[in-house]
């Protein structure tokens, strides 16, 4: 099968532009999920989706991060506008269910200047 | 709330010996508990998974690990390493139906010829 999809691989930016991450989660998984994961550290959730609707958005910056996942299955995750602490490897997972494990992308790595 | 500790942020073995890394959680309901392994520029692998099944868990790559729920623990083990073992890896926990996955600070693995 198929894995998940990310792109882009790698971003440079500026502080205070925008940037936009995609994700294609593996075909049938319901749940996708964004991480960050800063260097050194495990990998922290962003956000969670159960097809469209959002079920955990708790650790998100609102004020900066909006994700979307239109139709259920494609997912975005924005950063508008970028601070220097953004600089992360952004990773997408996607799974079944309950107990099943995630399947994750191979992430977005960015820096912000 | 769940969580992870993972003791040991960097562990050194010699190609040939027994490789350990620990784990242990935290969880106020009966846990599914996860090992990621993460090379360098990639995303996730799932190694293995406990989801309250046989207690010892195998997975691919010849590792293993053992669920003691009297000691929180879910260390993972391999009798030989290999150099191609060398990564970060990554114990995690969830609580079942749609609660995520938290992640632990990573151990990374050096194997030295």
């Amino acid at each position: 099968e198929a894995g998940v999809a990310q792109s882009p691989r790698y971003k440079i930016i500026e502080k205070r532009q925008s940037v936009a991450f995609w994700c294609n989660p593996i075909s049938g998984h319901a749940t996708l999920y964004w991480y960050q994961q800063i260097l050194g550290q495990g990998p922290k959730l962003l956000i969670q989706f159960q097809n469209n609707g959002v079920v955990d958005d708790s650790q998100l910056p609102k004020d900066r991060f909006s994700a979307e996942r239109l139709k259920g299955v494609d997912s975005t995750l924005k950063i508008q506008p970028a601070k220097l602490e953004d600089s992360a490897v952004y990773l997408c997972a996607s799974s079944l269910g309950s107990g099943s494990g995630y399947t994750f992308g191979s992430g977005t790595r960015l820096t912000v200047v | 709330a769940q969580s992870v500790t993972q003791l040991g942020s960097h562990v050194s073995v010699s190609e040939g010996a027994l490789v350990l890394l620990r784990c242990n959680y935290s969880s106020s309901v009966p846990p599914y508990l996860f090992w990621y392994v993460q090379y360098p520029n990639q995303g996730l692998q799932l190694l293995l998974k406990y989801t309250s099944a046989a207690t010892l868990v195998k997975g691919i790559n010849g590792f293993e690990a053992e669920f003691k729920k009297s000691e929180t623990s879910f260390h993972l083990t391999k009798p030989s390493a290999h150099m191609s073992d060398a990564a970060e890896y990554f114990c995690a926990v969830s609580e079942g139906g749609n609660t995520p996955l938290v992640f632990g600070k990573g151990t990374r693995l050096s194997v030295i010829a």
